[in-house]
């Protein structure tokens, strides 16, 4: 089945750094993929997504960019803002299903 | 209101007792799906349902049981629970262009 390693955390940044967070999959065929946030206390939330090579998703200030030969699909985000504390997830689906790594948490300090 | 909803919210039971953990959608989507999340494991799904009274397993589902006679409801039973069982269970849904959304969770604890 498809799975994901993510970058460990937890990640500690201050306001206004900069954010990478790396992910990569293994997956049959050609799989969509996704970044789900969640935030303290809730349920995950959609991010962004991709669905084919190449293809840059983005959403409140986060970019994923879906890199078919490298099997990755790295989040960033240019300038972090205390609100964007939260557990991220990489997800890549080939159908119906997500296969989720183990989250990487954020914490961004004022 | 639209979306998805789990009840309770949070739930304290003993080892041995059963437990029902509730999950209603209002988007008569097809798919639903049953996750735990645990520190370290991210989200491993139990369950999934395509349709009323269409289930099969995921990657945990031991301990579990599950029923979808409607569409909208899709209850997720711990026959006998065990402290193993200790988690955070969410219920999703998949809608169009490939998301899934989720329900605010139930924090279950087995003592």
């Amino acid at each position: 089945g498809d799975s994901v390693t993510q970058m460990e955390g937890p990640v500690t940044l201050s306001e206004e750094a900069f954010l990478t967070i790396n992910c990569t999959y293994t997956a049959t065929g050609y799989p969509s993929l996704f970044w789900y946030v969640q935030y303290p206390g809730e349920g995950l939330q959609l991010l962004l997504k991709a669905t084919k090579a190449d293809d840059k998703g983005s959403n409140k200030g986060f970019e994923a960019t879906y890199r078919k030969e490298t099997t990755s699909f790295h989040l960033e985000k240019g300038s972090v803002q205390v609100s964007d504390s939260a557990v991220y997830f990489c997800a890549p689906s080939n159908d119906y299903k997500l296969s989720f790594g183990a989250g990487t948490t954020v914490t961004v300090r004022a | 209101d639209a979306g998805i909803t789990q009840s309770p919210r949070y739930k304290i039971t003993e080892t041995g007792r059963q437990v029902t953990l509730m999950c209603h959608q209002t988007w008569s989507h097809s798919y639903m799906f049953w996750y735990r999340q645990d520190l370290g494991h991210g989200l491993r799904l139990i369950y999934y349902s395509a349709a009323a009274d269409i289930t099969d397993k995921g990657e945990v589902p031991d301990g579990y049981v599950v029923s979808r006679s409607k569409t909208e409801n899709f209850p997720l039973t711990l026959e006998s629970a065990t402290r193993s069982q200790t988690s955070v269970y969410f219920c999703a849904t998949y809608g169009s262009y490939n998301e899934q959304f989720f329900g605010p969770g139930t924090r279950l604890t087995v003592l």
